[in-house]
């Protein structure tokens, strides 16, 4: 079946450093979308990708959709103890079927 | 309502119990999912409807798992003679359209299940 390889596992980093966590398919995806979770909380949808090689930004976030469609990465500029929590992306291969398929996530952590 | 409602919002249960978790989902989400996340790990899916039909039943780890939501609303995840191995967050999320338009989900704040 379709698996959702996500690195690294945790991240630790010093307030105003950079982050970037990849996600990475074994097939063609249809769409990637990308969640976060702060500690105790419930994921929270920050964007989508569709397009072959799209890249989107959100302030001091980006993210990267490969050519391909099999992988994507999430990257953040300048990191603050508000960007502390586990990072997800979910992957989408077609169909009818409503399986969207989770990462294990990365987890970031900030010291100020 | 403002968001997807979860409750419980913890449910202690000893083994071989039954137990129930409800979901309201926003109001006029069309697609409901249900998914189970272990502590430290992703969410994996359970279950996803399209109003009240459930389109997508492949993530039930067991027959003692059950879901339904009869009125196309409030759904209820059901799972019958609780093991140890069941005790995960229960998330539930909602989304305004059909799966296939890839729509973000709107999640709950879950229920978390211990067995015991």
């Amino acid at each position: 079946g379709q698996q959702v390889m996500q690195i690294p596992q945790y991240q630790h980093v010093q307030e105003g450093e950079d982050f970037t966590t990849y996600c990475n398919s074994s097939t063609t995806l249809s769409n990637i979308q990308w969640y976060k979770q702060r500690p105790g909380g419930h994921p929270v949808f920050l964007i989508q990708l569709v397009k072959s090689g799209e890249v989107k930004k959100q302030k001091r976030l980006t993210f990267q959709f490969g050519e391909a469609k099999k992988n994507s990465s999430l990257h953040i500029t300048a990191t603050q103890t508000t960007d502390v929590g586990t990072y997800f992306c979910a992957e989408d291969y077609g169909g009818s079927q409503g399986n969207l398929i989770f990462g294990k996530g990365t987890k970031l952590s900030v010291k100020p | 309502g403002a968001g997807v409602s979860q409750s419980p919002r913890y449910k202690v249960a000893k083994r071989g119990q039954d137990v129930a978790l409800r979901c309201d989902p926003i109001s006029g989400h069309v697609s409901l999912f249900w998914y189970q996340q272990a502590l430290g790990q992703g969410p994996e899916f359970l279950t996803y409807f399209q109003n009240e039909a459930q389109l997508d039943k492949s993530g039930l780890p067991s027959d003692r798992f059950f879901a339904e939501r009869p009125e196309g609303s409030v759904s209820t995840l059901k799972i019958q003679r609780t093991q140890q191995e069941d005790s995960a967050v229960y998330l539930c999320a909602s989304s305004p359209r059909h799966f296939a338009y890839n729509s973000p989900l709107h999640f709950g704040n879950g229920t978390r299940l211990t067995v015991t």
